[in-house]
């Protein structure tokens, strides 16, 4: 299957500083790349998502960056607010004759400091 | 629609004890995913059904796990005997399966072995 790692694990940023959560996939058959955000003791919810046919995409304060080449994406989230602060986890996947299947990244946890 | 419905919600069972989560996930969708979440290892795809069959489950730790979706509205993670190691929050996620979808999460089931 897939494997997908993901940096750093932990990070802090002081309150209107920008973020970036970095990941790799392995399978270059991987087309669809979603980032969802799990507040503490909740469920992961998307928050943005890429398709394999685009570079960047942005959707207000944040926004995610693929290099297919490099089998690299990444969340970028401006101007960060202590609402930011969760947990974060990218996904990979790929559609084979039956469906789709995703692959989490470990998750990073991010800390906003007011 | 209520999004992916998981029973309970929580679960506190004694070592060796048969555990059996329950999963709907969204009407219409075609794909069911089971993840197990800890702090050590993330986000852990067990097992993924297309259309109630099991495609992959080469994430099923051992044998005392199994999972069932006998019809497209229902599916179960069945744990026996169970161990305090298999302590976890157990989501169950569902995505439309076809083309590049995002996998929508249910609330969790927060299970503890003692």
């Amino acid at each position: 299957g897939e494997n997908v790692e993901q940096h750093p694990s932990t990070l802090s940023v002081q309150e209107g500083d920008s973020a970036v959560i970095k990941c790799t996939y392995s399978d270059s058959a991987s087309n669809y790349f979603p980032w969802y955000k799990q507040e503490l003791g909740k469920r992961p919810q998307l928050i943005i998502d890429i398709r394999s046919n685009v570079g960047e995409k942005k959707d207000q304060r944040i926004a995610v960056t693929l290099n297919k080449t490099a089998k690299h994406f990444s969340l970028h989230i401006t101007e960060t607010q202590p609402e930011d602060s969760a947990v974060y986890f990218c996904a990979a996947s790929f559609p084979p004759n039956t469906g789709n299947q995703f692959y989490f990244g470990t998750g990073t946890s991010l800390t906003v400091i007011p | 629609d209520a999004g992916v419905i998981q029973s309970p919600r929580h679960e506190v069972t004694e070592m060796g004890q048969e555990v059996t989560l329950r999963c709907k996930p969204i009407s219409g969708h075609n794909s069911l995913f089971w993840y197990r979440q800890t702090m050590m290892r993330g986000l852990e795809l067990l097992i993924y059904f297309n259309n109630n069959v099991p495609i992959d489950d080469s994430g099923m730790p051992e044998d005392r796990f199994s999972a069932k979706m006998p019809n497209a509205s229902f599916s179960t993670l069945k744990i026996q005997p169970s161990e305090p190691r298999d302590s976890a929050v157990y989501f169950c996620a569902s995505s439309l399966g076809t083309g590049i979808t995002e996998a929508f999460f249910g609330q969790g089931t927060r299970l503890t072995v003692v």
